[in-house]
Parts: C-alpha cells; structure tokens; sequence
C-alpha cells in the first residue's frame, strides 16, 4: 500500500487561504467517505482536524474544512493564523489487505 | 479526561523483540478500536496495526506483517504491540490512537515512546 501523495509545502499569509490536496487511488479515497487530517506541530503528537472527509471534532476551529473530488482529498484552511503552520498528514481507510495509510505529509509555513 | 500513555520503548539491538503498552483512562476503552501509529525520526506518519473493541478484527501495515502483534486487555484497559525481528527500519516513535468511528479517525493519541533498534 503506497503513502497517499501530498505536496511537500504550502505557505500562505495571514489571512489568506490555502488548500492541501491528498490524492490516492480507487480502493483509498476514492472508494470511501473515510479521509481523516491530522495536524502535527513539532514535538507533538498529531490532532485529528478532519474526519469522514468533512467532519469537524468538537473543538476545531471552523476555518478547517474538508472534501472530496474522486480520488483527491482537500483540506482548506480560511483566515491562516501564525498558530496553523505545522505538518499537516491526510490519511484514508482502504479496502486493501492491510487497514489504512497515510498521506506523506504537508508543511504549512505562514509567511 | 481521555489519556493514553505508551510505555515499553527503549533501545535494543536488530533481531530483537520489544513490547510495548499503551494505558487508556477516561473513557470505556472497550468500546473502541485501537491502533498503533509510528513516525521514523523527520518523517512522516506510518499506519501499523489496528485492532477492534473486542479483539476479532485485527490487521497491519505490509512493513511489520508476521513480525509485529497487536493485542488487547479490556479489563486492563491497556493495549500491546509486542514487536519481533526488530529491523534498524522500525526506529520511530510509537504512538497509540483511538479511533472514533473504526475507520482510522484517531481522535486522541498518546504522547509516544521512542524505539531504537541499533547495535
């Protein structure tokens, strides 16, 4: 089961807004309403921002938003605060032997 | 208060065996699947077991597949990866998750241990 593929970087000024796409295959994110995106500041565990493509957990800001076009997922974030630059990783249930996989990961860098 | 606390990491030599615990407090562990995340050191996040609320669905990532065992205690509330022919490729931090919906949302997540495998 191959990573998910994510672009290296994006950066965006306060502000602003930016998209991070996730893309897989048919028997990932494609297959199923299953991406989840998780943000991860250095040293820290990661926190689940998104699930179930577009799902909210209670406590994340609504500047979080996710969705889904065939085989890529999209994490947009509004208003970027200095407090957003962190990794940011999609990952996605699959249909294949093993259970799920990651993406390879997004550095947010707010200028 | 949801906590996950790893325990059992350290440093042992390639071909060796560890395992590690993961103690959950705060919430009915038993009615919710597990799973075991690894992050290589400046890398990104590797998906490596999962095992649900009654133990009757387990799988793995490719990587640690016949080498790696999750396992489960609900009246310990407490989870297991007890890992085998450790390999220099297995270095990582260790993290266990809980999944909200059994479909890899992990909600909450430990803080970590940090495995070595280095002669």
């Amino acid at each position: 089961q191959s990573a998910l593929t994510q672009p290296a970087s994006v950066s965006g000024s306060p502000g602003q807004s930016i998209t991070i796409s996730c893309t897989g295959t048919s028997s990932d994110v494609g297959g199923y309403n299953y991406v989840s995106w998780y943000q991860q500041h250095p040293g820290k565990a990661p926190k689940l921002m998104i699930y179930e493509v577009s799902n909210r957990p209670s406590g994340v800001s609504n500047r979080f938003s996710g969705s889904k076009s065939g085989n890529t997922a999209s994490l947009t974030i509004s208003g970027l605060q200095a407090e957003d630059e962190a990794d940011y990783y999609c990952s996605s249930y699959t249909s294949s032997s093993t259970r799920g996989v990651f993406g390879t990961g997004t550095k947010v860098t707010v200028l | 208060e949801v906590q996950l606390v790893e325990s059992g990491g350290g440093l042992v030599q390639p071909g060796g065996s560890l395992r590690l615990s993961c103690a959950a407090s705060g919430f009915t562990f038993s009615s919710y699947s597990m799973n075991w995340v690894r992050q290589a050191p400046g890398k990104g996040l590797e998906w490596v077991s999962y095992i649900s609320s009654s133990s009757s669905t387990i799988y793995y990532a490719d990587s640690v597949k016949g080498r790696f065992t999750i396992s489960r205690d609900n009246a310990k509330n407490s989870l297991y990866l007890q890992m085998n022919s450790l390999r220099a490729e297995d270095t990582a931090v260790y993290y266990c998750a809980r999944d909200l919906s059994g479909k890899l949302a992990l909600d909450y997540w430990g803080q970590g241990t940090l495995v070595t495998v280095s002669s």
